[in-house]
């Protein structure tokens, strides 16, 4: 049973340019959860998705971002028109019900670079 | 909103020492888990070991117990017997009890370095 996988591992964009970031949960998993890491710092939580529903989008930038987790494929996290204090690590996790007393398992990242 | 504070930026321990890394939160939930998380340089995630605030007793994992004290909202990680693999960052993180999904919130980091 493959981990949450995380593709790009490394994206560098210049800016002005679109970032797409994919990840594919753990077979089974239907609940997915996007982070931001910025250097030296925690992981900050952007968004909670279930198939096809956002379900708490609290931690994402008004502008620019958007996520989506549809029926068939992976959750992407979109950022339009990168700018340099995007740079940052991007974590995905998965879980397999909402509830507190499972496990959410996390992907390798996703290393966004703006130049 | 609850908020998770990790005051050592970075610690050092000889190997095969005992470490205590500190963590403390604020929240006004009743029930709720923490957890510890080891990020190596390989920048993964792991699950070190995570507590139910409705437990008294401490939870354990090998080498790695934690003092989990409710009333002084504090959450501390001890690792005995320090490897060199235990070189990373350590977060703690705070999860509601709740129906709605398992969101984490993530304190600052320390990083610990075991020297052999």
């Amino acid at each position: 049973n493959a981990g949450v996988m995380q593709n790009p591992r490394h994206l560098v964009r210049r800016r002005g340019q679109e970032a797409r970031l994919r990840c594919s949960p753990m077979k089974g998993h239907s609940h997915v959860y996007w982070y931001r890491q910025l250097p030296e710092e925690g992981l900050k939580f952007m968004v909670y998705l279930q198939k096809e529903n956002i379900i708490d989008e609290s931690g994402m930038p008004k502008e620019r971002f958007s996520a989506e987790f549809p029926k068939e494929g992976p959750s992407i996290l979109r950022i339009q028109q990168v700018v340099r204090g995007d740079s940052a690590a991007y974590f995905c996790a998965s879980s397999q019900t909402q509830r507190g007393n499972t496990e959410a398992f996390f992907g390798q990242g996703t290393r966004l670079t703006v130049v | 909103a609850q908020t998770v504070t990790q005051s050592q930026p970075e610690m050092s321990v000889q190997e095969a020492e005992t470490v205590t890394l500190s963590c403390t939160y604020d929240t006004s939930e009743n029930n709720y888990y923490l957890f510890w998380y080891k990020q190596p340089p390989s920048r993964q995630m792991i699950l070190v070991i995570r507590q139910e605030a409705y437990k008294q007793q401490n939870a354990t994992e090998n080498r790695f117990s934690v003092n989990f004290q409710k009333a002084a909202k504090s959450f501390s990680l001890k690792i005995s017997d320090s490897q060199l693999g235990d070189t990373a960052m350590y977060f703690c993180a705070f999860m509601k009890q709740h129906n709605a999904g398992n969101m984490l919130t993530f304190g600052g980091g320390t990083r610990l370095m075991v020297k052999p």
